[in-house]
């Protein structure tokens, strides 16, 4: 079945720096990217997807970028904020079920 | 906004001791499924569930679980007869459309 591994475990940055959480797949007919993000004694919440027809998708500070040949995917946060501190999931699922392989997650702390 | 909402938020048994884990998803999603994320590891697939019948099930999922949609809002997940290894966290999610995972708070259970 599919694997996901996910780096760094944990993560510390100061207020404004960019912060970037790597994920790699196993199984290449993975085709949706989800992240999720799960603050302190709360529910995971999607925070953003890919898909695997674009290489990129932005929302405001928060970016994913998807490289299907190497089958790794990335999340970007710039400008951090003491508010995006939390664990950090991402997941691959495939079409069909589309149910998702949670990597391991990434504690991000942002220093004020 | 919708939630899926989850009882108990905590529950403490003891070893052999059946539980059951209760769900109400969100009211128009289609999908619904059950993760379980022990303590420290990685948020893993259980069990989904789709037009009144399981759809896919993980390794995890062996004849000490089972779920069950009684009435048409609940979706709950038993299991039969409790291991020490069963502790952990169990995460219900609902989508309306499959891949888009919507997660309920959790429920923590202890098995002394």
């Amino acid at each position: 079945g599919e694997n996901v591994e996910q780096h760094p475990s944990t993560l510390s940055v100061q207020e404004g720096d960019s912060a970037v959480i790597k994920c790699t797949y196993s199984d290449s007919a993975s085709n949706y990217f989800p992240w999720y993000k799960q603050e302190l004694g709360k529910r995971p919440q999607l925070i953003i997807d890919i898909r695997s027809n674009v290489g990129e998708k932005k929302d405001q500070r928060i970016a994913v970028t998807l490289n299907k040949t190497a089958k790794h995917f990335s999340l970007h946060i710039t400008e951090t904020q003491p508010e995006d501190s939390a664990v950090y999931f991402c997941a691959a699922s495939k079409g069909g079920s589309y149910i998702p392989t949670f990597g391991r997650g990434t504690s991000l702390i942002v220093h004020p | 906004e919708p939630e899926v909402t989850q009882t108990p938020s905590h529950q403490v048994t003891q070893m052999g001791q059946e539980v059951i884990l209760r769900c109400v998803p969100i009211s128009n999603h289609l999908y619904f499924y059950w993760y379980r994320q022990i303590l420290g590891q990685k948020v893993e697939f259980l069990v989904s569930f789709y037009n009144n019948e399981i759809s896919e099930k993980s390794e995890i999922f062996d004849d000490q679980f089972s779920v069950e949609r009684p009435d048409g809002s609940n979706f709950t997940l038993k299991i039969r007869s409790t291991k020490l290894e069963d502790s952990a966290m169990y995460f219900c999610a609902s989508s309306e459309i499959a891949g888009e995972l919507f997660f309920g708070e959790g429920s923590r259970l202890t098995v002394l």
